[in-house]
């Protein structure tokens, strides 16, 4: 049974980076796009960006610029690194997996989530 | 515009069809694959639909999607108190090259 799950730091402070890993049981991280996913108390998710088992990456134009996803196919982990935070950055962020190992957009295997809150 | 927008909430008796709309644009529902997700409360989003009107292994076929034009819709029939969840529509939108979701209906059961 496939399973991700992430870690990292519940609080950040304003201006610095957010750094979270996903990491994939029960499979092998070497096929599938692997995403980022957002959603801040009581409002709509928000994909962030993905990376392709083969290590190329796509990124929400929203985001662009202060965000990075890069995957380490030798312990099965993806990370997500987000710059210059602030209070809209607070959210729960969830890892996912495309259902099709060719096909990008069908968020068929999540993460239970992470909750990041934004403060001093 | 890139914006999936969809009714806030729903309601319905158990066995009731309840049908919720999401509206997009051409730059998204019009020219590309809808997918909707179900979420309960304090757990993580599940795939319910893909492709418009397909259903992962495990979905009940009580859970059914399709699309008109740049519109797409999640229907409920036979609504049960385990439906009772927030429902999201997802698609990747052209304009803004990125995959953007609705705002959500909460679906309630009387």
């Amino acid at each position: 049974q496939v399973q991700l799950q992430e870690s990292g730091p519940g609080l950040v402070k304003p201006s610095e980076t957010l750094s979270l890993t996903c990491t994939v049981s029960g499979a092998s991280i070497n096929s599938h796009y692997w995403s980022w996913i957002r959603q801040p108390p009581g409002k709509r998710l928000e994909w962030i960006g993905y990376v392709h088992y083969t290590g190329s990456t796509m990124y929400s134009p929203s985001l662009k610029g202060r965000v990075s996803i890069s995957i380490d196919a030798s312990r099965d982990k993806f990370s997500l690194t987000l710059d210059s935070v602030t209070a809209a950055d607070a959210a729960v962020y969830f890892c996912a997996r495309d259902r099709d190992r060719d096909l990008f957009g069908e968020f068929g295997l999540w993460g239970q989530g992470t909750l990041v809150r934004v403060s001093s | 515009q890139s914006v999936l927008t969809q009714p806030p909430s729903m309601s319905g008796t158990p066995g009731q069809r309840v049908t919720i709309i999401c509206s997009g644009s051409r730059s998204n529902i019009g020219s590309n694959t809808v997918n909707w997700y179900q979420q309960r409360p304090g757990t993580a989003p599940r795939l319910l639909i893909y492709s418009y009107n397909q259903r992962p292994s495990g979905v009940p076929d009580r859970f059914s999607g399709s699309r008109s034009g740049t519109s797409a819709s999640l229907a409920i029939s036979g609504l049960q108190s385990e439906d009772e969840a927030e429902y999201y529509c997802a698609a990747w939108d052209a304009s803004v090259n990125a995959v953007i979701f609705g705002g959500g209906t909460k679906v309630t059961a009387l």
